[in-house]
């Protein structure tokens, strides 16, 4: 079966560059979740998207910003990247029942 | 959303059953209770997810008291595989964001 894409899988970026982040949601899920994962830490909700609105916003930087395209798929885009940027980032695609999350991309800020 | 408790971590061995505990003592009527594993560098997976009384599915059993204020995740006969993290979850079945807090990190022994 189809899952959630994600690239790039890994990214090493400077401190104050900007990264874009894409996600490719299953086949029909209408709602991509996006959530940052620190090292050690539990998964943050970021920001959310039905049917390429915006649904729900969570601790995301005002640096960020994200969006839904016609196809579904979305990007995470990240300016003025920070060390503390240093995560992994998973998107995730719904039925409304349960969220399935992608492999995630591993964003190192140096 | 209702907050959720559970223990840091647990030791078993492989072919145990394995009980979780999740205490979510202000669940709200409409929320549901939803059970996700995660391996290192993984996105969460989901495993179970039920409103009351008892679910099963090939993986795990839920127990849901008839209060509701509780939850127990059961893995039978765990396997080295099953070496995780377990977490809890409690909201609304309407696609809303996931709040991952204090999730059980299971260790399965040989």
């Amino acid at each position: 079966a189809a899952g959630v894409i994600q690239s790039p899988r890994h990214l090493i970026k400077e401190k104050r560059e900007t990264a874009t982040l894409k996600c490719y949601p299953i086949p029909r899920h209408d709602t991509v979740y996006w959530y940052q994962q620190g090292p050690g830490q539990d998964p943050q909700f970021l920001i959310s998207f039905y049917e390429k609105m915006q649904s729900d916003k969570g601790s995301i930087p005002d640096r960020f910003s994200a969006q839904q395209f016609s196809d579904y798929h979305s990007e995470l885009n990240m300016s003025s990247l920070e060390l503390g940027d240093s995560a992994l980032y998973f998107c995730a695609s719904s039925n409304l029942i349960e969220q399935y999350f992608g492999p995630g991309t591993r964003l190192t800020v140096t | 959303l209702a907050k959720t408790t559970q223990p840091i971590s647990m030791d078993s061995y492989e072919g145990q059953e394995v009980n979780i505990t999740c205490s979510h003592n202000n669940i709200a009527t409409n929320d549901y209770i939803t059970w996700y594993q995660q391996f290192p560098s993984q996105g969460p997976r989901f495993i179970i997810q039920g409103y009351k009384t008892k679910v099963t599915n090939e993986v795990a059993s839920l127990f849901i008291p008839a209060d509701r204020k509780s939850s127990t995740l059961s893995l039978p006969r765990v396997s080295l595989s099953d070496t995780a993290v377990y977490y809890c979850l409690v909201g609304d079945n309407a696609g809303n964001m996931l709040t991952f807090g204090g999730g059980t990190r299971l260790m399965v022994k040989p």
